[in-house]
């Protein structure tokens, strides 16, 4: 089953602009994973916040967490064409380790 | 480190036919290992997870008897495609771990086709 929501489902943004996308949920967590799929390819994981965490940074990367509204955020500042992908978030819940995927947000970055 | 890899990564089989995928973690032992399916521009599905030397828990909806998972070692867990039909054609990925509450790390995912 899904978590939850991802928007928007398709972005289209040029080279050097930031990009946001926004995950909702809706069971409570214990933490909340980014990856990054390319078309046909596997994952790679990108970042994880855990729930006490409100926000994180990796390089061009800055992921929010607000666990009141079940939601968060990532920000892709100064994009670059090599960032064009699908990008889903998944959470972590109770004490299987599972992960449940969002729907993703297919980005492009036109150069 | 913590490199996954799934073989085939592609393979067209016939109607009613078995399909073996694998999966193997290369420099870590994976205490569990996850199945997920992705249909084209969606997200994935968790199918299955699977613990070492025990059986698979499969999520709901998922037939355990056409879908067999198998993870008999540390390194490996293969997944079966019994008697294989049109509406199983997919992208399957698996997931593997130290343990459960690790981090997952991906394989690059097998594409399937029933003919």
């Amino acid at each position: 089953s899904q978590q939850g929501e991802e928007d928007p489902q398709a972005l289209s943004i040029q080279e050097g602009e930031n990009a946001t996308m926004n995950c909702s949920y809706k069971t409570s967590i214990n933490n909340l994973q980014w990856y990054r799929q390319n078309s046909g390819r596997g994952l790679v994981h990108l970042i994880l916040i855990r729930s006490n965490e409100r926000e994180k940074h990796s390089g061009r990367l800055r992921v929010t967490l607000d666990t009141s509204k079940k939601s968060s955020s990532l920000l892709i500042t100064a994009s670059r064409a090599a960032d064009t992908a699908s990008y889903f978030c998944a959470t972590v819940s109770g004490n299987t380790g599972k992960l449940i995927f969002g729907q993703g947000t297919t980005l492009q970055v036109k150069p | 480190g913590a490199v996954v890899s799934q073989h085939p990564s592609w393979v067209i089989c016939k109607s009613g036919t078995s399909v073996k995928i694998e999966c193997r973690s290369l420099d870590f032992q994976a205490t569990t290992m996850f199945w997920y399916r992705q249909f084209p521009k969606q997200s994935l599905m968790l199918m299955a997870t699977s613990n070492e030397g025990s059986k698979a828990t499969y999520e709901q909806g998922v037939e355990k008897d056409k879908f067999l998972i198998n993870h008999a070692s540390l390194t490996l867990s293969t997944l079966t495609v019994t008697s294989a039909h049109p509406e199983d054609s997919s992208f399957y990925i698996c997931s593997a771990s130290p343990g459960q509450f690790y981090e997952q790390y991906f394989g690059p995912g097998t594409r399937l086709t029933v003919t």
